[in-house]
Order: structure tokens, then C-alpha cells, then sequence
């Protein structure tokens, strides 16, 4: 089937605003992560979902940083206020469970804020 | 927490063989990956190495050692495809086993 969408794929956005980023998963896959990379920079985890649960939040940045799976399927990741600092391009994968090694990424959605 | 080093930048030669290294300081370790990115794309799956020693898939092969913390890639007959940016990554252990946490990667560079 279909491998990891994600969308927008680019994103650009006004300090101060919210955004939202939308990630649809391999089909059966129930672990879905979103990572973010700043440009050179190696990935930074940000959360991952088992289901439609959220086991380990402990890499958000900061509470202005917020995920949500529903369904088991797409994911959604709002920055709330965004800053300067959040421009990257943000990263969603999925594997068949979390037990899986093997993820599969997206595109990424590639995020500047002005 | 968890650390994890890797070389900046590499250079080899088409037809060559070149080594990347990685070590990690891990509070739980739980298997190690790389994966391979090109300039503006998403990271592909490589290896994964959860034991010690050598796990070889065509021309890539992959080495772990858990007692040093190291690991390594190697890419044999190096083909100009092949200069991309090399992700050396640790997995978390138990409740944390979702979580792996990246290098900065090693960007190779392959020369004619």
C-alpha cells in the first residue's frame, strides 16, 4: 500500500500563530513517532504513539507542543505561538508496533516561521 | 539520557571502502540503527543491530559491540550514490522502546 504521508509539505507561518501538522500512517502500522530536524542536525524524537496512547511525551520541547492520534491511524502535531526556533522540518514514521525496529518515514513537512 | 557521537564529514573514493563509527553512552540500550538520508529527503532503514557482531546486508555491513558502546558501518564499492548523510541511532529499553534517539549523522561524501 501507500507509505507515510504527511502534509503540508512546506509550511510557512507567522511568529506568533498556530500550526498544524498532519501525518497518515503505513495502513496497519499502530506506532506512529514524529521526530524534528533542524538543517545539518541529526533527528530530534519528539513523541511516539502506541495506538492511540502516547507512552513517551518527554521529548516535546516545550508545552507549546502538542500531539494527538485518534483512530489509530492520523496523527496531528500543533505548535501553538510558534517561535523562530521551531523552523525544521518535522518528520513523521510508523512501524507495524514498537516492538518493531524497522520505521518508515514520511516526507516531512518543512516548517519556517517569520 | 543517552549520547551519541559520529564523525562530521567523510570522503571516500568511488570503488573504495570507508568505516563510519559510532559510540553511545545509553542509560538503556535496547539495539542500535543506521539510516541513510539524501540532501532533502526523508531517512531510509538500513541495520538495526540488537547483539553483538557483525550483520552484513549486500554491500553495507554493520558492527556492534555493546560492551565498548560501538558501533560501526561499513559500505563496500562505494558508488557515487552512495554520498549521502549516515544516521547512527539508539533505542530505548522497555517503556522507552519507542523512543531512539538520533546521532548527528555523518554526511560521506564519495569522489570519482
Amino acid at each position: 500500500g501507500a507509505g507515510v504521508s504527511q502534509s503540508p509539505s512546506n509550511k510557512v507561518t507567522e511568529k506568533g500563530k498556530d500550526v498544524e501538522l498532519r501525518c497518515d500512517p503505513i495502513s496497519g502500522h499502530t506506532a506512529l513517532y514524529w521526530y524534528r530536524q533542524s538543517l545539518g542536525q541529526g533527528l530530534e524524537f519528539l513523541i511516539y504513539f502506541q495506538g492511540n496512547s502516547a507512552p513517551d511525551k518527554s521529548g516535546l520541547p516545550s508545552d507549546r507542543f502538542s500531539a494527538e492520534r485518534t483512530g489509530g491511524s492520523v496523527s496531528t502535531l500543533t505548535i501553538q505561538r510558534t517561535q523562530q526556533e521551531d523552523s525544521a522540518v518535522y518528520l513523521c514514521a510508523s512501524s507495524f508496533d514498537q516492538t518493531s525496529y524497522e520505521q518508515y518515514f514520511g516526507p516531512g513537512t518543512r516548517l519556517t516561521v517569520t | 539520557g543517552q549520547n551519541i557521537d559520529q564523525p562530521t564529514e567523510m570522503t571516500a573514493t568511488e570503488g573504495a571502502i570507508v568505516q563510519i563509527n559510532c559510540t553511545y553512552q545509553t542509560s538503556g540500550f535496547n539495539g542500535l540503527f543506521w539510516y541513510q538520508q539524501h540532501a532533502g529527503e526523508a531517512p531510509t532503514f538500513l541495520s538495526y543491530n540488537v547483539l553483538d557482531g557483525l550483520e552484513e546486508k549486500g554491500r553495507f555491513s554493520s558492527f556492534l559491540s555493546r560492551s565498548k558502546g560501538y558501533s560501526y558501518l561499513l559500505l563496500k564499492e562505494l558508488q557515487m550514490k552512495d554520498s549521502a548523510s549516515y544516521l547512527c541511532a539508539v533505542r530505548g529499553l522497555n517503556t522507552n522502546a519507542g523512543k531512539s534517539t538520533f546521532g548527528d549523522g555523518t554526511t560521506l561524501t564519495v569522489k570519482p
